[in-house]
């Protein structure tokens, strides 16, 4: 089994519509986060968590929110869709203090139509 | 000034050569630098990390890194048509950004048979 899965992996919806994408992890990680990939300008920063009670605003948090309901769970929520924020959603994880190397989840694509 | 950055290529090298990928980045202070493989549609890959100024090898892949001409770079030897990816640079930086990857937008490779 993927030690860090996404749900849904693909998603199609509306315009005003709210979304969440969940991000669930085996490796027992303490830090998670959530990217967006657009072509031409790479991954950028969402929101990041380094523990449970501490969330943090990345470089593109305006129209997202999220949740992070145990060590295991990080969940993005799109208030109401826009088409703009069609893009490739990625989660990914790491463990304080041990080489910050970060571990990326399959993806979610989602379409806002 | 990105705060990273990367020649977005497409880099095409005869199979066989060596494929050359060049990052640089702004942030003195940075400490701990990754390269990342992608294919289209999939999820990032580590493939290297580096946190101290010399070279590193590992297989077939060599990471280098001049802090103090804020430059890291990978090299593929005897590159091979499953290297065609996008590589992405990432990097942690210094007091402002611990534990936040920053990446640049990527370099396309192409290996041709």
């Amino acid at each position: 089994d993927a030690d860090v899965t996404q749900t849904p992996r693909n998603r199609i919806t509306k315009t005003g519509k709210r979304i969440m994408l969940e991000c669930s992890q085996t490796k027992g990680h303490d830090r998670m986060y959530w990217y967006r990939q657009d072509p031409g300008l790479g991954l950028r920063l969402i929101y990041y968590s380094f523990d449970v009670k501490d969330i943090n605003k990345g470089e593109i948090s305006d129209g997202y929110s999220v949740s992070r309901q145990a060590q295991a769970k990080f969940s993005l929520s799109l208030e109401s869709a826009i088409p703009n924020q069609t893009a490739l959603y990625f989660c990914a994880t790491s463990v304080t203090g041990f080489s910050d190397t970060q571990y990326f989840g399959p993806g979610t694509r989602l379409t806002v139509l | 000034q990105k705060e990273v950055e990367q020649n977005s290529g497409p880099l095409s090298v005869p199979e066989g050569a060596i494929a050359s990928l060049n990052c640089t980045y702004s942030d003195r202070g940075s400490q701990s630098f990754f390269w990342y493989r992608q294919y289209s549609g999939k999820s990032p890959e580590l493939i290297m990390s580096i946190y101290s100024n010399g070279d590193k090898e590992d297989g077939r892949f060599t990471a280098q890194l001049n802090k103090a001409s804020q430059y890291v770079s990978l090299l593929i030897r005897d590159s091979q048509p499953s290297d065609s990816a996008t590589y992405l640079c990432a990097v942690i930086g210094g007091s402002s950004n611990t534990g936040k990857l920053i990446f640049g937008q990527g370099t396309t490779l192409q290996v041709k048979p």
